[in-house]
């Protein structure tokens, strides 16, 4: 069975923290991995993750995937209470299709 | 954990016809559920917010007329594409939720319109 597992599930830290989330998968078919930050709507587009060790950066968010053992992580540095989010990871099913995680809710206080 | 399901998974219809997708949450009831639409750069585009029990609330630039949808009941969401046309071909995605940070996503259905 295709699964996306988060962890933590919940984290609360105060500003100016580094967090790391992570995000472990087993799926049939992979082609990519991606990273959203959902508030309040629709989750908003962090990053997409095809190849193994190659490091994805936007300001204070990074990201990289090892395909070898099925997980990727996000790191979020000198955090901020705008970072107050769930962080969700989604698997690309190579088109079949996604398997999106449960998320981790991150709480930045001031 | 909560499981959202969505049927089917995979539909190709002709030009000009109407497709229907259902969003089922299976273990848990929702009272509000949410459609996007996926777009080739990896972005999900929310589409319309579906209420049970009332009238969608559609997000600005979306087809309220063309792209139909129903929740009759807790569990169950329904988005019809009507008259679709090769250009509506992509993966629709459904959540269902409770709240505004509890959302539950399905697998998605892709449509290809041809």
């Amino acid at each position: 069975e295709d699964k996306v597992v988060q962890s933590p599930l919940s984290l609360v830290v105060h500003e100016g923290d580094t967090v790391t989330l992570n995000c472990s998968y087993e799926v049939t078919n992979f082609r990519s991995l991606l990273w959203y930050k959902q508030e309040k709507k629709a989750p908003t587009f962090l990053f997409m993750l095809t190849s193994s060790g190659i490091e994805k950066k936007s300001g204070r968010l990074s990201s990289i995937l090892d395909k070898k053992e099925l997980f990727s992580i996000l790191n979020i540095t000198a955090t901020q209470t705008g970072d107050s989010a769930v962080y969700l990871c989604a698997v690309d099913n190579y088109g079949q299709n996604f398997v999106f995680g449960p998320g981790t809710r991150l709480s930045v206080l001031p | 954990g909560a499981v959202v399901s969505q049927h089917p998974s995979w539909v190709i219809c002709k030009s000009g016809t109407s497709v229907k997708i259902e969003c089922r949450s299976l273990d848990f009831q929702a009272t509000t559920m949410f459609w996007y639409r996926q777009f080739p750069k990896q972005s999900l585009m929310l589409m319309a917010t579906s209420n049970e029990g009332s009238k969608a609330t559609y997000e600005q630039g979306v087809e309220k007329d063309k792209f139909l949808i129903n929740h009759a009941s807790l569990t169950l969401s329904t988005l019809t594409v009507t008259s679709a046309h090769p250009e509506d071909s992509s993966f629709y995605i459904c959540s269902a939720g409770g709240g505004d940070y509890e959302q539950y996503f399905g697998p998605g259905t892709r449509l290809t319109v041809t």
